[in-house]
């Protein structure tokens, strides 16, 4: 089944405490992206990818690090997390190298920042 | 004035209505028009999409675009209680590479049986 697979779905975590949301698709795509979603602000990009090792800033990366070393991987990392990224993150996969198309999305990483 | 505004809702109408949802839009450089749907604790997807202006007919969901008015929407006939969702209209400049979609917040929708 192509899927793009995202962990953990929840976590609580402290302010400060290292943490990663792990992400990989199994549809071959080039592009991915991760998002977050917070109430009254919609879904914002944080950052993309159009292949490996070619990574680059969406709208909101401060305070987030991406990699993507494996065409089918892209985990998100939070070095120091702090309580304003408490939100809903979504992993995205697309078939267009410029994500122009139709974006398939994970099920979602809940993340709470005490 | 934003990108993209879309009303958040919610919308509540009975099962068998027709449903209207819609976005506005500022950068006439959109070219590609998309829906996603989202149900509780899942991730979007996507409903319908088009290129620059017209209409586009899936069963029950018909896409409009126009680009004049600078207005997009998304019909639903004889809406259904599994149409229960928030639906997101997202867009992107042509040839845009990388940033990808704009999205709007979204339209809680609601259908009761």
């Amino acid at each position: 089944e192509a899927q793009v697979t995202q962990n953990p779905r929840y976590l609580i975590t402290v302010t400060g405490k290292k943490l990663t949301v792990t992400c990989s698709q199994n549809m071959n795509h080039e592009y991915m992206s991760w998002y977050r979603q917070d109430p009254g602000l919609g879904l914002r990009q944080i950052y993309y990818s159009m292949n490996v090792e070619v990574t680059d800033k969406g709208d909101v990366p401060e305070g987030y690090k991406v990699s993507r070393k494996e065409k089918r991987n892209f985990p998100l990392i939070l070095e120091s997390p702090s309580p304003n990224q408490t939100s809903l993150y979504f992993c995205a996969s697309s078939p267009r190298p410029t994500g122009t198309g139709e974006l398939f999305f994970g099920e979602g990483s809940r993340l709470t920042v005490l | 004035q934003k990108e993209v505004e879309q009303d958040p809702g919610p919308l509540s109408v009975p099962e068998g209505a027709i449903v209207s949802l819609n976005c506005t839009y500022s950068n006439s450089a959109f070219q590609y028009f998309m829906w996603y749907r989202q149900y509780s604790r899942k991730g979007p997807e996507l409903l319908m999409y088009t290129y620059s202006s017209g209409n586009k007919e899936d069963g029950r969901f018909t896409a409009q675009v126009d680009k004049s008015s600078k207005y997009i929407s998304l019909f639903i006939r004889d809406s259904q209680p599994s149409d229960s969702a928030t639906y997101l209209c997202a867009m992107s400049r042509l040839n845009q590479a990388g940033t990808a979609l704009i999205f709007g917040k979204g339209t809680t929708l609601s259908v009761s049986s």
